[in-house]
């Protein structure tokens, strides 16, 4: 699976669109991005993946580039809830495969 | 979604004492369950592949005889820490999922050893 590097940590304003940058230079053509968060002392929680499309769902939006070396989570609106460890994982198959975990973003919210 | 469950959320066991975590999958069977640990401020790192009705495979530096995994039905798999010791606390995590369902993941367990 493709490695990923992301920033070791963010803060965003309450309220406003946390962007969760992800770079994965090395993505293969059957590779998927994944997004998972791990809010303190909690297993992780799956967010979106995507392929190549942009995705959208109840909780974020992924945007893929073009080349598809890079990639940005987006939480609309984001509330204090949302602070956590935001995981991008690059990855061939879907479904329950074993994960291979980078060091994440450590996003926090601030009031 | 897919619910995995973890008990017990957290324990506290003397050294040399074992320890048995279990994950059990609420509304799925799972063939496959994976089995993660985290120390704290690090990333999850694998530990080892639960296979309903076969030996479990273990990651690389794992001792397999330390941390043994059964899973002998298709909704549950444990995994006992046996004469456990304090570099064995750490958080343990469980995931699972069924064909093309995404993996989830268990609520983790704490354990400190004493």
């Amino acid at each position: 699976d493709a490695k990923t590097t992301q920033p070791p940590s963010m803060d965003c304003a309450e309220g406003r669109a946390a962007n969760l940058p992800c770079n994965h230079s090395t993505i293969s053509g059957n590779e998927y991005v994944y997004w998972y968060r791990q809010i303190h002392s909690q297993g992780p929680q799956y967010i979106i993946h995507g392929l190549k499309n942009n995705e959208t769902n109840e909780m974020a939006s992924l945007i893929i580039t073009e080349d598809r070396k890079s990639s940005t989570l987006i939480l609309p609106h984001a509330t204090l809830r949302d602070t956590a460890v935001y995981y991008c994982i690059v990855r061939v198959k879907l479904g329950n495969e074993k994960l291979t975990f980078g060091t994440g973003t450590r996003l926090t919210i601030i009031p | 979604g897919a619910v995995v469950s973890q008990h017990p959320s957290r324990v506290i066991c003397k050294s040399g004492t074992s320890v048995k975590i279990e994950c059990r999958s609420l509304d799925f069977q799972a063939t496959t369950m994976f089995w993660y640990r985290q120390f704290p401020k690090q990333s999850l790192m694998l530990m080892a592949t639960s296979n309903e009705g076969s030996k479990a495979t273990y990651e690389q530096g794992v001792e397999k005889d330390k941390f043994l995994i059964n899973h002998a039905s298709l909704t549950l798999s444990t995994l006992t820490v046996t004469s456990a010791h304090p570099e064995d606390s750490s958080f343990y995590i469980c995931s699972g999922g069924q064909g093309n369902t995404e993996a989830f993941f268990g609520q983790g367990t704490r354990l400190t050893v004493v």
